[in-house]
C-alpha cells in the first residue's frame, strides 16, 4: 500500500468552483511533486517543492492553480476556478531527493477530480 | 526540451510469451531513465532505473539496458504473467530535484 496519502480520493465540482486536494508525503521525504494524469493516462508535471520552497512549476500552476507544502501540515493543491479540462487524476509523489535518488518517486493513489 | 517516446499504445500477449516495450528519449543532459508501472486504480510504482550506459538492470523479472548511442531504454521480460497486465511508463530525469518527463505509456494486456 502507498505510504503517500492523498485525500480526497474523489471530488466532483461545478465549473468555477474551487477544488482542493491534500497530500501527506512519505515520512522523511523533503521533495514533493504534483502531476496531473489525464483520461489518456498522460502525465503533466505541475509543481515540485523541497520542504516548503517551490523548485519548479509550469505556467498553468502559476495562474489558476496554487500549491503549498507548509511545515507540519499536509501539502495541498488548489484550483481556484475549476474548468472542464481540469478533470483528471491528480497525483502527489514524494522523494528523498539528492542525486542518488533522482527520479525515485513514491506516488499516492491520487485524487480524481471531475468537473461538471 | 526533454521528451520520451513510447511507440506502442497497447500490447496484447498470451501469458508465457516474451515482451519488449519500446522507449526512446531526447535530452541534452546526462540522462537518468526509469520505468514505472501502474496497475488499475493503483499508484504508479518504480520498476527499473538506470543512468549507466550499456548496463542491464533487472527487477521482478523485467530488465532494460540504457543505450546512450541510440537513446533507448526498452523494457523486456522473457515470460509475461497475467499479473503483468498494467500501464507501463518510461520516464526521464536530468538530475536531482528535477521533474520526471513521462512517455505516453504502453498498456500491456496479458491473456490466459
Amino acid at each position: 500500500n502507498s505510504k503517500v496519502i492523498q485525500t480526497p480520493r474523489y471530488l466532483v465540482k461545478g465549473q468555477g468552483q474551487k477544488a482542493k486536494m491534500r497530500c501527506i508525503p512519505e515520512k522523511g521525504h523533503p521533495v514533493v511533486f504534483w502531476y496531473q494524469q489525464n483520461k489518456n493516462n498522460e502525465f503533466k508535471f505541475l509543481i515540485n517543492f523541497q520542504n516548503q520552497e517551490v523548485l519548479q512549476q509550469i505556467d498553468m500552476t502559476e495562474k489558476r492553480f496554487s500549491a503549498e507544502c507548509p511545515s507540519n501540515s499536509p501539502c495541498s493543491l488548489e484550483i481556484q476556478s475549476s474548468e472542464a479540462g481540469d478533470s483528471a487524476l491528480y497525483l502527489c509523489a514524494s522523494s528523498l531527493g539528492g542525486r542518488a535518488n533522482t527520479g525515485q518517486l513514491y506516488f499516492g493513489e491520487g485524487s480524481k477530480l471531475t468537473v461538471l | 526540451g526533454d521528451s520520451v517516446t513510447q511507440t506502442e499504445g497497447l500490447v496484447t500477449l498470451t501469458k508465457g510469451l516474451p515482451v519488449m516495450l519500446n522507449c526512446t528519449y531526447q535530452t541534452t543532459y546526462s540522462p537518468f531513465l526509469f520505468w514505472y508501472v501502474q496497475h488499475l486504480n493503483e499508484a504508479p510504482k518504480l520498476l527499473l532505473k538506470s543512468s549507466t550506459d550499456n548496463k542491464r538492470t533487472e527487477h521482478q523479472g523485467f530488465y532494460a539496458t540504457l543505450h546512450k548511442s541510440s537513446s533507448s531504454f526498452h523494457l523486456q521480460k522473457s515470460s509475461v504473467q497475467l499479473s503483468d497486465s498494467a500501464l507501463y511508463f518510461c520516464a526521464l530525469s536530468e538530475g536531482s530535484f528535477n521533474k520526471l518527463t513521462f512517455g505516453a505509456g504502453t498498456r500491456l494486456a496479458v491473456c490466459p
